[in-house]
């Protein structure tokens, strides 16, 4: 079965600090990739998604994402947070079918918290 | 408006009573989705549905059903809740023509069983 793998269950970082939490899948096949954000209280939000093209996406809020193929990841980076980054982080990976994707495997989600 | 909802958005039941949870949408999508979400544990797919007649089980069916009754409307029903189905309910769905397959969020329902 396919899975995701998110190495930080939990991550404490200052202000301005750089982030990297990093995200494996076990499928051998054609993917797409993507990086949830829920803020406290909040349903789930688009960071970014890969599905073809450049391996290095550009999301919101100054968040990038590399696709690594040989590696099988999707890492997610952003140079410099801000307190308002404290969120769940979730990276999800496509299921696909012969009609086409039947859903998303989530990873167990990176708690990020930023201290001021 | 909000493109995708779900009612109640929040629901203490007891263990035992049927309850449904009720997801509407306006964007159009023919794909819609139910997930759990447990702390810990990610989202986990319960069940989905590419069209009024195609409904599939997803990883973790056991004790759900679900109804579509229109494209715009997905429920989801426990028949008999039990306490480890206390969690956070989001229903998803997604454009059959979005070669990124992305998923649209609704807001989450909060069920807790007692």
């Amino acid at each position: 079965a396919q899975s995701v793998s998110q190495h930080n269950h939990h991550v404490i970082l200052s202000e301005a600090a750089s982030l990297e939490l990093g995200c494996n899948y076990s499928y051998g096949g054609t993917v797409n990739l993507f990086w949830y954000v829920q803020y406290p209280g909040q349903h789930l939000q688009l960071l970014l998604k890969y599905f073809s093209g450049d391996p290095l996406v550009k999301g919101i809020k100054g968040f990038e994402a590399e696709f690594i193929k040989s590696k099988f990841s999707f890492n997610l980076r952003k140079p410099s947070v801000q307190w308002s980054d404290t969120a769940e982080y979730f990276c999800a990976v496509s299921m696909y079918s012969g009609g086409g994707a039947d859903g998303l495997t989530f990873g167990k989600g990176t708690h990020l918290i930023i201290q001021p | 408006d909000a493109d995708v909802t779900q009612t109640p958005r929040n629901r203490i039941t007891k263990t035992g009573k049927r309850i449904m949870l009720e997801c509407s949408q306006t964007k159009g999508h023919d794909r819609m989705y139910w997930y759990r979400q447990d702390p810990g544990l990610g989202l986990r797919l319960i069940y989905y549905s590419f069209d009024v007649k195609d409904i599939n089980k997803g990883e973790i069916s056991d004790g759900y059903s679900v109804s579509r009754q229109a494209q715009a409307k997905f429920s989801l029903s426990l028949e008999s809740a039990i306490p480890n189905q206390t969690a956070l309910y989001f229903c998803a769905t997604s454009d059959p023509g979005d070669p990124s397959y992305e998923q649209y969020f609704g807001p989450g329902t909060r069920l807790t069983v007692t």
